[in-house]
């Protein structure tokens, strides 16, 4: 099956500086990329998702890039705020025209501080 | 994602005992999802459904049940079979769309095991 790796576990920045994290995905039938962020206790969200055909996406200070050959995904969050701070989550599906089965990664925990 | 609701927020459970945790949607969504979150880790999805009175394991099924008797509707039962049920139990649900759709999650069930 599908399996996602996630880095890194953990990551600190300064209020403003940009912050990157990074995906892996296994299966090259994968084609439905999403970003979860989940604050602590809370369910998580969608922030931005990215398909197979597209290389990149923008929104706001938020953006995510897609290499297939790679098979690898990014999400890049610039100008950051102390309100960015949560865990993300990355997910990889490949099921087109049936319930998005998503495999997630492990997570990556955020703190900006000021 | 304010339209799918999980009850109880906590959950308290002796060994030996099955419990049923509740999820509603007033999405219109024909997909509904169960997923396990456990402490560092990722979401790891347990049972899935695309359509009434029918659904599908995931990669943790062991120990769990569901049925999908409504469209609204679909219940997880955690099983005396599952060995390690303590953990935070998160539901969702989507549109069948090409490609895969945006899943939204409910505020989770806390289920704790004596």
């Amino acid at each position: 099956g599908e399996n996602v790796e996630q880095h890194p576990s953990t990551l600190s920045v300064q209020e403003g500086d940009s912050a990157v994290i990074k995906c892996t995905y296994s299966d090259s039938a994968s084609n439905y990329f999403p970003w979860y962020k989940q604050e602590l206790g809370k369910r998580p969200q969608l922030i931005i998702d990215i398909r197979s055909n597209v290389g990149e996406k923008k929104d706001q200070r938020i953006a995510v890039t897609l290499n297939k050959t790679a098979k690898h995904f990014s999400l890049h969050i610039t100008e950051t705020q102390p309100e960015d701070s949560a865990v993300y989550f990355c997910a990889a599906s490949k099921y087109p025209g049936t319930a998005s089965k998503l495999t997630f990664g492990t997570g990556t925990r955020l703190q900006v501080t000021l | 994602d304010g339209g799918i609701t999980q009850s109880p927020k906590y959950l308290f459970r002796k060994e030996g005992q099955n419990v049923t945790l509740s999820c509603e949607q007033n999405l219109n969504h024909d997909a509904m999802y169960w997923y396990r979150q456990d402490p560092g880790q990722g979401l790891r999805l347990i049972y899935y459904s695309q359509i009434v009175n029918d659904f599908q394991k995931g990669d943790i099924a062991e120990g769990y049940s569901v049925s999908r008797e409504k469209k609204e509707s679909f219940p997880l039962t955690v099983t005396s079979a599952q060995k390690n049920p303590t953990a935070f139990y998160l539901c969702a649900s989507s549109i069948l769309e090409t490609g895969g759709g945006q899943q939204f999650f409910g505020p989770g069930t806390r289920l704790t095991v004596l």
